[in-house]
């Protein structure tokens, strides 16, 4: 399967505690990015990489939240001390430029429970 | 600033009539429009999009779109519904000068009936 993949697919944690995703985007793809969607709400952008650089961030993204695309493969979200209201479906896309402009490709997310 | 509206959070259809989900959508430059479908427990799935060519795009599975920018809309549509076709439908805009990040409109949820 050459799709963009995410681990884990399920994430059950405690409030309080520090959880991380990984996200592997299409191979040759150099954009990356991460969404987050809350039920009964389409997903809402956190931020984007292109290669390692990071290049935006969305206000949504408070100080618990780090992301890193250390060689500009793979990316993780980290959150921590978390809280019940980062329950949520943590999404990855990737997409190339330019020839497929706009086009991004979704993982199947990362589904966050905080108890 | 870029934003949606889905005009319908629900839109329930009987099997082999049509299909209409409604868009709305504002932005300060050439937008670039999509949607999307989301099946339960499936990820995201491009449907079709429109990047400033022609304003009537064909997508997959028998759904078309038309860009108007008099109307500022995007609607979408399906001569003939199918069973398959009940998911979340997402209408989404991008702009280039905003790396290309998309902003999603809150969803239709289309309910398909025998």
């Amino acid at each position: 399967d050459t799709g963009v993949s995410q681990d884990p697919r399920h994430k059950i944690t405690k409030r309080g505690q520090n959880v991380t995703f990984r996200c592997d985007p299409i191979s040759e793809h150099n954009r990356l990015y991460w969404y987050r969607q809350t039920l009964g709400q389409g997903p809402e952008f956190l931020t984007y990489f292109q290669n390692e650089a990071q290049l935006e961030k969305s206000r949504l993204l408070s100080d618990r939240f780090s992301a890193e695309r250390p060689k500009g493969s793979f990316s993780t979200l980290e959150i921590q001390r978390t809280e019940q209201g980062d329950s949520a479906m943590y999404l990855c896309a990737s997409s190339s430029t330019p020839t497929e402009r706009y086009e991004q490709y979704f993982g199947p997310g990362t589904r966050l429970t905080v108890t | 600033a870029q934003s949606v509206t889905q005009l319908d959070s629900h839109v329930s259809v009987s099997e082999g009539t049509p299909v209409l989900l409604r868009c709305n959508y504002s932005s300060s430059y050439s937008p670039s429009l999509f949607w999307y479908v989301q099946h339960p427990n499936k990820g995201l799935q491009l449907l079709l999009k429109y990047t400033s060519a022609a304003t009537l795009v064909k997508g997959i599975n028998g759904f078309e779109a038309e860009f108007k920018k008099s109307e500022t809309s995007f609607h979408l549509t399906k001569p003939s519904a199918h069973m398959s076709d009940a998911a979340e439908y997402f209408c989404v805009v991008s702009f280039s000068g905003g790396y290309n990040k998309l902003i999603f409109g809150a969803g239709t949820r289309l309910a398909v009936h025998p």
